[in-house]
């Protein structure tokens, strides 16, 4: 079974421009996080999709972030203007909502995102 | 709100010898608690988690953490490391509040297992 994939693994762009990320949840995962860890800080939570609707969207830092889950399968966080400060790890994590809550997330490898 | 506190960036130790990552939370309702383990070039997996139960957890690999609620720790030890132990590890909390599995971080302690 495929696990939480993320893409791409590394990006680097220039202040000012767009970046897309994409996240590829575990086949049948209705629940999706979008986390963040700024060098040498803690891993900050940004947004939770259950199915295509947000069910917490509290920690986004600004409207230039812009995360959709179509369909409820994937999902894209779009960063425009991209800048120096977003620079990081952006981890995407799944889980399913069915079952006992056990607390568990499935991470992917992370998308680091470089603004010069 | 809750949040966590990992005193220690990072922590060199030789191999076979023990070790103790501190982890530290504050909440103002009752939590649920886990330490991630982060390998070099993977992503965060699952080492250990306290839902209920016992106050001390093991994971396979031979870690072992205890649910402190009177000095909210949930400290991880472990008695002899090895090498294959370097990771940074992450404690994590999350609230009581349905199955929303919302996590909060700390900030991350790298342990580096020197032979």
């Amino acid at each position: 079974e495929a696990g939480v994939t993320q893409f791409p693994s590394h990006s680097v762009i220039e202040k000012g421009q767009t970046v897309t990320l994409r996240c590829d949840p575990i086949s049948g995962h209705d629940n999706l996080y979008w986390y963040r860890r700024v060098m040498g800080k803690e891993i900050k939570f940004l947004l939770h999709f259950v199915k295509e609707s947000k069910q917490d969207e509290s920690g986004m830092p600004n409207n230039r972030f812009l995360a959709e889950r179509t369909g409820g399968t994937y999902s894209t966080l779009k960063v425009q203007p991209a800048e120096l400060e977003d620079s990081g790890v952006y981890f995407c994590a799944s889980t399913f909502s069915g079952g006992a809550h056990t607390g568990e997330l499935f991470f992917g490898e992370g998308s680091r995102l470089t603004v010069l | 709100a809750q949040s966590v506190t990992q005193l220690d960036s990072q922590v060199p130790v030789f191999e076979e010898a023990p070790v103790e990552l501190r982890c530290n939370y504050s909440s103002s309702v009752s939590v649920y608690l886990f330490w991630y383990v982060q390998y070099p070039n993977q992503g965060l997996q699952l080492l250990l988690k306290y839902l209920s139960g016992s106050t001390l957890v093991e994971s396979i690999n031979g870690f072992e953490a205890e649910f402190n609620k009177s000095q909210t720790s949930f400290h991880l030890r472990k008695p002899s490391v090895h090498i294959s132990d370097t990771a940074e590890y992450f404690c994590a909390v999350s609230g009581l509040r349905g199955a929303t599995n919302k996590l909060i971080f700390g900030t991350g302690t790298l342990l580096a297992v020197q032979p």
